[in-house]
């Protein structure tokens, strides 16, 4: 089982800073079969990035993501004030897909 | 529009069971695979089982095998997660998804309450 690991846990930035949120796979994720959502208080996962780097439909373009192998990053340019979320990477390169433990985002 | 629907969840005691429904609409149902993530108080995501398109192929994680069945009903559009033996580690919020494209989730349902307490 593949297991992933975000850094940091929690993230204190403030309006317009640019965030980068790390996700570090146990061993290689096969073709960058990694994806990261969104999740606000209360509210469902959202996706925002498949295949380590393409934008899911609606998600705008200042949301990146990067990586390869073990090691992925997702890119927040300009942080607005609904960016403030947990964010979750998940790879799908074998089953079972698992999940990071998450990166709370938070006004500083 | 895709959407997801849970019902099912509800407050039980440890050893009894539940019945968790998810209802597709704006997709075809027939075509993806389909799995419930659990969110434990606390934050994390578990993948606790998944179901491929046709039924064939099924996985559960190894807290649950034994004890939780998943199903579907392509003709209904519809999911199911039957859990027995219901234990305070069961509790958390169960989400249903779509297995989109290789494997990321997108939709996902609304969620679905689970509070397993004496």
């Amino acid at each position: 089982e593949i297991v992933l690991t975000q850094s940091p846990g929690t993230l204190s930035l403030s309006l317009g800073d640019r965030a980068t949120l790390s996700c570090r796979a146990s061993q290689n994720v096969l073709s960058n079969y990694l994806a990261w959502y969104q999740q606000k208080p209360g509210q469902a996962p959202r996706l925002l990035i498949y295949g380590a780097s393409s934008r899911a439909t609606g998600v705008p373009d200042r949301f990146s993501g990067s990586g390869s192998g073990t090691d992925f990053t997702l890119s927040i340019a300009r942080l607005e004030p609904e960016d403030f979320a947990v964010y979750f990477c998940q790879h799908y390169s074998a089953s079972p897909y698992t999940f990071g433990q998450g990166t709370k985002l938070e006004i500083k | 529009e895709m959407q997801l629907v849970e019902s099912g969840g509800g407050l039980v005691k440890p050893g009894e069971s539940l019945r968790l429904s998810c209802a597709a609409s704006g997709l075809t149902f027939s075509s993806f695979a389909m799995v419930w993530v659990r969110q434990a108080p606390g934050g994390g995501l578990q993948t606790v089982s998944s179901m491929s398109s046709s039924g064939s192929y099924i996985f559960y994680a190894d807290s649950v095998k034994g004890r939780f069945t998943i199903s579907r009903d392509n003709a209904k559009n519809s999911l199911y997660l039957q859990m027995n033996s219901l234990r305070a580690e069961d509790t958390g919020v169960y989400y249903c998804a779509t297995v989109t494209g290789l494997g990321w989730l997108d939709p996902w349902g609304q969620g679905t309450l689970i509070t397993v307490s004496s």
